[in-house]
């Protein structure tokens, strides 16, 4: 059971540039998120979803976009990379049964 | 005004103390209440969750909820150096989109042996 798995771990990008990060669960959860975590600004939300197709801003999603066409993948687009977007991205999942999140392992981004 | 407010420490404590933590929050609507443990370089680890008010223990971790007074806590006793992390406090909403969580901006915690 590997729970959930974000990639890439690392990535450097150029300012303008576009990538996608993936996550996918294997729990067969119904809730999905990301988060950035900043130091001094904590873990803030930018996207989360119930199921395929249903998805809903969260406190910082300008510069980002999401899909979910499946229960287990919740990719998040960075559309055009600026260097105030250089943070720690965390994807997560939960259950109706238990609504605490699992967390990934995270994916360490620099916009340069 | 932050939804969710937490002290950011740092908190030392000698181990085997009890370590107290506590958030405030101004949501009333927020319906489930959750601690979390986040190691340096890592992801947060579920610690604790309850949905109501009044007290939830899980080995040395208890868990307080007042949801009167917008305040919970959680309190480690037999505190190891092993328990050296951050902590946050997170608090859940369902929405129609989805489970909406807001954390604190977590309290670093440094147990000395």
């Amino acid at each position: 059971n590997a729970g959930v798995t974000q990639t890439p771990k690392f990535q450097v990008l150029k300012t303008g540039q576009s990538m996608t990060l993936q996550c996918a669960q294997d729990m067969n959860h119904e809730y999905m998120s990301w988060y950035r975590q900043d130091p001094g600004m904590g873990l803030r939300l930018i996207h989360y979803s119930v199921g395929a197709g249903i998805t809903d801003q969260g406190e910082v999603p300008n510069g980002y976009n999401v899909s979910r066409s499946t229960t287990e993948d919740f990719p998040l687009r960075l559309l055009s990379a600026a260097p105030s977007q250089t943070s720690v991205y965390f994807c997560a999942s939960s259950s109706a049964a238990n609504y605490g999140y699992t967390f990934g392992s995270g994916t360490r981004l620099t916009v340069v | 005004q932050k939804e969710v407010e937490q002290d950011p420490g740092p908190l030392s404590v000698p181990e085997g103390a009890i370590v107290s933590l506590n958030c405030t929050y101004s949501n009333s609507a927020f319906q489930y209440f959750m601690w979390y443990r986040q190691y340096s370089r890592k992801g947060p680890e579920l610690l604790m969750y309850t949905y109501s008010s009044g007290n939830k223990e899980d080995g040395r971790f208890t868990a307080q909820v007042d949801k009167s007074s917008k305040y919970i806590s959680l309190f480690i006793r037999d505190s190891q150096p092993s328990d050296s992390a951050t902590y946050l406090c997170a608090m859940s909403l369902i929405k129609a989109a989805g489970n909406k969580l807001t954390f604190g901006g977590g309290t670093r915690v440094l147990v000395k042996p």
